[in-house]
């Protein structure tokens, strides 16, 4: 069982636009959402996170957007730079569990 | 760098074979998570162990195994090891308290042949 999908395997954008990454959950006790990054032979690392109780946040040029009625996050990325080329996995979890449970990635390649 | 280490980077074994993954976590961290990335899979949460106690578990294998010692480094075991059990592992770690990001280790990549 899939709780949180992300459905775009891949995702190529031009340098300088917006980059917009989509996931999707079925879990509705998930109350925290994160983002990571990672590049080949790294580990993920931390991009950015919301709360199930905003619907938005930001942190320099990465947004993150939350839908709860339609179980749906989206990470905004503007304006896109070629450093920003790597996979990108949206987590969830639930309040009072520290497990996250991932998406299968999205590859995002930024074109100069 | 995140400050969490694993060794080794790559681990080739045969099939039956039984390997041990290391883990040490960023300074002053007591939580240290495990996940295994499949081949076009999201990270899976495997087990949580907390200032040496289990905490959580996910979908582990009874093949599998983990300890955390007194200096909190962390080990997965790894057993009756099967041609499926190629992957990536990740070791994560936070102070284990509260919503808080875990940090992720650089992982081992495990090949059975």
């Amino acid at each position: 069982d899939q709780q949180v999908k992300q459905n775009s395997p891949s995702l190529s954008v031009q340098e300088g636009r917006i980059s917009i990454l989509n996931c999707d959950y079925t879990n509705s006790m998930f109350d925290y959402f994160l983002w990571y990054k990672k590049y080949p032979a790294e580990g993920p690392t931390f991009l950015i996170s919301i709360s199930s109780i905003k619907d938005k946040n930001e942190d320099g040029r990465f947004t993150v957007f939350l839908n709860k009625s339609a179980k749906h996050l989206s990470l905004h990325i503007v304006p896109s730079q070629p450093g920003d080329s790597a996979v990108y996995f949206c987590a969830g979890k639930n309040f009072g569990n520290e497990k996250l449970t991932f998406g299968t990635g999205t590859r995002l390649t930024i074109i100069p | 760098d995140s400050g969490v280490t694993q060794t080794p980077k790559h681990l080739i074994t045969a099939t039956g074979q039984r390997v041990t993954l290391r883990c040490s976590p960023r300074s002053g961290d007591l939580s240290v998570y495990w996940y295994q990335q499949s081949l076009d899979q999201g990270l899976q949460f495997l087990i949580q162990y907390y200032n040496g106690e289990e905490r959580a578990k996910g979908n582990i294998l009874e093949r599998f195994s983990a300890q955390q010692f007194p200096d909190l480094h962390s080990e997965l075991n790894l057993s009756s090891l099967e041609l499926g059990d190629s992957a990536l592992y990740f070791c994560a770690s936070n102070s284990g308290r509260g919503q808080e990001t875990q940090y992720f280790g650089p992982g081992t990549r495990l090949l059975v042949l």
